[in-house]
């Protein structure tokens, strides 16, 4: 069945970078793309940016386009998202979603990732 | 940029009653480009509805979606105990190339 894996917890010191894997299976991972988006907790969701798998073409969102790379190696079929400068507000879950469907939908999600930021 | 409002807030309601959750876009969004998603405490959301009103895999019939342009509503025709949770409604369009509402949390009352 379609599967995302993201990588486990991790705890950074303030101003350091962070990368987050999600492995892809069950599906043709070249023919996706996949979003990332966090929440901080009791939070909303927040887009963070995505990548489109078979081109590389990435887009992120504003607030994030400065700290945030998303990168993709197809011969694992895993997605990356790395987040750099890292602060406390950054603090949060952070999911990948794998958009499969010509809607452009997030159809199958990772199990969510946990970044802490402190000193 | 698009902005996605979504209200009410909090929606406190009880089973069997009938829920309607509303996403208003700060301009035009392309119905084919609108879902909703469900989220419950530690999990992942869920994608429930995309195109506006197609319901994804595996959802009950009692999940239903409509609007166009800039106001979208989501339907839960009679709640049933594992509804409650929050909906996010998404736009995918141009820069950013997505959105998300702020969520409407649906409480038991």
């Amino acid at each position: 069945q379609m599967q995302l894996v993201q990588s486990g917890p991790e705890v950074k010191k303030p101003g350091t970078s962070v990368k987050v894997s999600c492995k892809a299976s069950g599906f043709t991972f070249t023919s996706s793309a996949m979003q990332w988006v966090r929440q901080a907790r009791g939070q909303r969701l927040e887009w963070i940016g995505w990548i489109v798998v078979g081109s590389g073409n990435t887009n992120y969102a504003q607030k994030f386009q400065e700290r945030v790379t998303i990168t993709r190696d197809m011969s694992t079929s895993t997605a990356y998202m790395e987040l750099s400068s890292l602060r406390s507000e950054d603090t949060a879950v952070y999911y990948c979603a794998a958009v499969i469907s010509g809607y452009f939908t997030a159809d199958y999600w990772g199990q969510g990732t946990l970044v802490t930021v402190s000193s | 940029e698009i902005v996605l409002t979504q209200s009410p807030g909090t929606l406190s309601l009880s089973p069997g009653e009938r829920a309607t959750l509303s996403c208003r876009a700060s301009q035009s969004v392309s119905s084919s480009y609108l879902a909703w998603y469900q989220q419950k405490p530690g999990q992942a959301p869920r994608l429930l509805i995309y195109g506006a009103s197609s319901r994804a895999t595996g959802i009950p019939d009692r999940f239903s979606g409509s609007g166009s342009g800039t106001d979208f509503t989501l339907t839960i025709s009679r709640l049933e105990p594992e509804d409650f949770a929050v909906y996010y409604c998404q736009q995918y369009g141009s820069s950013p190339v997505y959105t998300f509402g702020q969520g409407t949390k649906l409480e038991i009352k």
